[in-house]
This record gives structure tokens, sequence and C-alpha cells, in this order.
């Protein structure tokens, strides 16, 4: 069964500043997608980046960006040059290949200092 | 943004009454699901939908069930709703496996 884990439940950083989100996954598929989804108090879910597990480059988005270890099954999210607009709750989620189910961790909540 | 509409956005019920949900989306996608979100475990799915009359059970189908009769109508329904049924539930589409779900408002369940 596929499982996603946010060890992090909540996560400050001093506005401008950069701060990383962790992940890991276990899988048992060789080909799959990970996600990152924001979502802000308005409850609205937001994808902010993608990544295919037979990529071996790092997907980026802009300020965003991911270290993704498929040997450690881990994929964590950069978020550099903080914004006051980037407090939200972030969920990291699995798909396997093939599969349309989307499998989510808990939920981290990052909150931005001014 | 998807279009997708999720109804009611708000709804308030009593323990044992029947409560349904809708969706409701415009993009044509193939696949639907219905997830809830409670505090400490993110989204979980609760059934999802493969095309018209094809639902199967998510990892917290127990109390829930689901049909779709047309590409562009999922309903979620709690037959006799309990107050551990109290949650925010989501509404999502997407057009093939891998592709990115994307997600109603969301509707906040409250059963009293």
């Amino acid at each position: 069964a596929q499982t996603v884990t946010q060890s992090q439940p909540e996560m400050s950083v001093q506005e401008a500043e950069t701060v990383t989100l962790s992940c890991t996954y276990d899988t048992s598929e060789s080909d799959y997608y990970l996600f990152w989804y924001k979502q802000p108090p308005s409850r609205q879910m937001i994808l902010v980046i993608r990544q295919e597990a037979y990529k071996q480059q790092n997907a980026t988005e802009n300020r965003f960006s991911v270290n993704f270890q498929k040997a450690a099954k881990s994929f964590s999210l950069k978020i550099s040059d903080s914004q006051l607009g980037d407090a939200a709750m972030y969920f990291c989620a699995q798909s396997a290949q093939g599969a349309q189910k989307l499998v989510f961790g808990q939920g981290t909540r990052l909150t931005i200092n001014p | 943004d998807a279009g997708i509409t999720q109804s009611p956005r708000h709804k308030v019920t009593e323990t044992g009454t029947p409560v349904t949900l809708r969706c409701h989306q415009t993009e044509n996608h193939r696949y639907m699901y219905w997830y809830r979100q409670d505090p400490g475990h993110g989204l979980r799915l609760i059934h999802y939908s493969y095309g018209v009359k094809d639902t199967d059970k998510g990892e917290v189908s127990d109390g829930y069930s689901v049909s779709r009769s047309k590409t562009e109508d999922f309903l979620l329904t709690l037959e006799s709703a309990t107050s551990s049924q109290t949650s925010v539930y989501f509404c999502a589409i997407s057009d093939r496996g891998g592709s990115p779900l994307h997600f109603g408002n969301g509707t906040r369940l409250t059963v009293t």
C-alpha cells in the first residue's frame, strides 16, 4: 500500500528567507508521480509542483523547487524568498503509474513571519 | 480554473439523517473523486469514479455511497449521518492517470 508521511506538522520562516518542507513516501511501484499542493485559508487546493519519478531532474516552478531522492523515497519542497502569501497548509501526494488515486500526507502548516 | 462546483458549500445536519453532496464538472474529465479532510489526516479518499456508472472504494468508504449517472455529476451520499462524518469534503477531477487532480472548493459538513 502507498503511504505518504509529512513529519513536520508546523513550520515557520521569516519573510524573504528559504524554508524546506519534508515528505517521505513508500511505494512498491517503480514509476509514479509526486505532487505538492497548497491550501490557503480559503480552503482551495492549489497545485504547486509535480514530479515524474522517471525524470532525474528536480522540478521547479518559480520560487518553488523540489529535492527528489528516489532511492530514499524523499520528496521535499523548497520555497525561496518566502512571501506572506505563501502561508498555508502544504500537502505532499503520490500516485502510482496507471493508478488514478492520489494518496496524501498529513500536511504541514507553514507560517510566514513578517 | 477547472470548472468544478460543489454543493452545498456548508451543511449542518442531525445524526441519523441522510445527506447527499453534489459535485458537478464542466471539463468532461473521466475521473472524479471524493475526499474528506480532517486535522492530522490530510485528505483521505472515500470513493472515486473512472466513468459513468463505474465507481470504486477508497480507504475510508464505510458509511458512504456514490453514484455517477452522467459524466459531469458525481454524488456522495451518507445514508445515515454520524458525528464521525463531520468533515470537509472535497470533490476532484482528472483526465488521465498521473495528471494533477483539480479540486472543488469543498463542503463543510457538520453532523450534530
